[in-house]
C-alpha cells in the first residue's frame, strides 16, 4: 500500500516562528502536493513538486515555501508564521498524469495552530 | 477555471439505506476524477479513481460514475452502514497536474 507519512499530527506555534512541516511517502511518486483545508473554504493547493528540485506554485503560495532534495520528502516552509496560517494541511502525493492513473494519496494531516 | 460542487452539502440516512451523493463541474476537459472519504481531523482516503475514457468504477458496496459530457459524477453506496459516516469528496484532474476538490458531503448513517 502507498503510504504518505506526515512527521507531525498536531504543532503549536508562535507569531513569527519558523515552521517546517515534513512529508514523506514511499512509492517513488514523481509528484507531490501541499495542500490546506479551512472550513468553508475546502482544500487550497499551496505548491506542489514534479519532480526533485522542481515546484510551482499552487493558487495560494503567499507565505509559504518548499523544498523537495529527494524525491521522496517534500517540506513545506512558513518562513515566518502568522496565526491565519492556523490550518489543517495535507501532503499529497501521485504518478504523473503520462501514466497509468495519476491517483492521488494523501498523508494524515497536519494540524497547525499559531498563536 | 475548474468549479466543483457537491450536493447536498450534508445527508443523514438510515442504515441499510443506497444512497447517492453528487459532484458536478464545469469544465469537461478533465483528466480523471477521484472520489475520496474523510473522517474527522484526519486525512483524505481515496475511494475511486475514473479516469477520463472511463464510464464507472466499482469497489466493494461503492460504484462511482462518470458522464464527460454533462461534467456529472455520482458515487452510489449500497447498503449503507454507520461505519460510512464521514465526509466524501470529489475532485478532478485538469491536464496541469492540479485538483480542483469539491467541498464535500457530509455524510451521516444512523444505526
Amino acid at each position: 500500500d502507498v503510504k504518505v507519512t506526515q512527521s507531525s499530527r498536531y504543532l503549536v506555534k508562535r507569531t513569527g516562528e519558523k515552521v517546517f512541516l515534513e512529508c514523506v511517502q514511499d512509492m517513488d511518486h514523481e509528484n507531490m502536493f501541499w495542500y490546506r483545508q479551512d472550513p468553508g473554504l475546502g482544500l487550497r493547493l499551496i505548491y506542489f513538486s514534479y519532480d526533485v528540485k522542481m515546484k510551482e506554485k499552487g493558487d495560494i503560495p503567499e507565505g509559504y515555501s518548499v523544498s523537495r532534495e529527494k524525491k521522496e520528502r517534500f517540506s513545506l516552509i512558513l518562513e515566518s508564521a502568522s496565526t491565519n496560517q492556523t490550518s489543517m494541511y495535507l501532503c499529497a502525493s501521485s504518478t504523473p498524469d503520462r501514466a497509468d492513473t495519476g491517483e492521488l494519496f494523501f498523508g494524515e494531516g497536519s494540524r497547525l495552530t499559531v498563536l | 477555471k475548474q468549479e466543483v460542487t457537491q450536493i447536498p452539502a450534508a445527508l443523514s440516512v438510515p442504515e441499510g439505506e443506497n444512497l447517492v451523493l453528487n459532484c458536478s463541474f464545469t469544465d469537461s476537459a478533465i483528466y480523471n476524477l477521484q472520489w475520496f472519504r474523510q473522517d474527522p481531523g484526519k486525512g483524505l482516503t481515496s475511494l475511486l479513481l475514473i479516469q477520463s475514457s472511463q464510464r464507472e468504477q466499482t469497489s466493494g458496496r461503492l460504484n462511482a460514475s462518470l458522464d464527460k459530457s454533462s461534467g456529472r459524477s455520482t458515487l452510489y453506496i449500497a447498503a449503507s452502514q454507520p461505519g460510512d459516516s464521514a465526509t466524501y469528496l470529489c475532485a478532478v484532474r485538469g491536464s496541469n497536474y492540479k485538483l480542483t476538490f469539491g467541498k464535500g458531503t457530509l455524510l451521516t448513517v444512523n444505526p
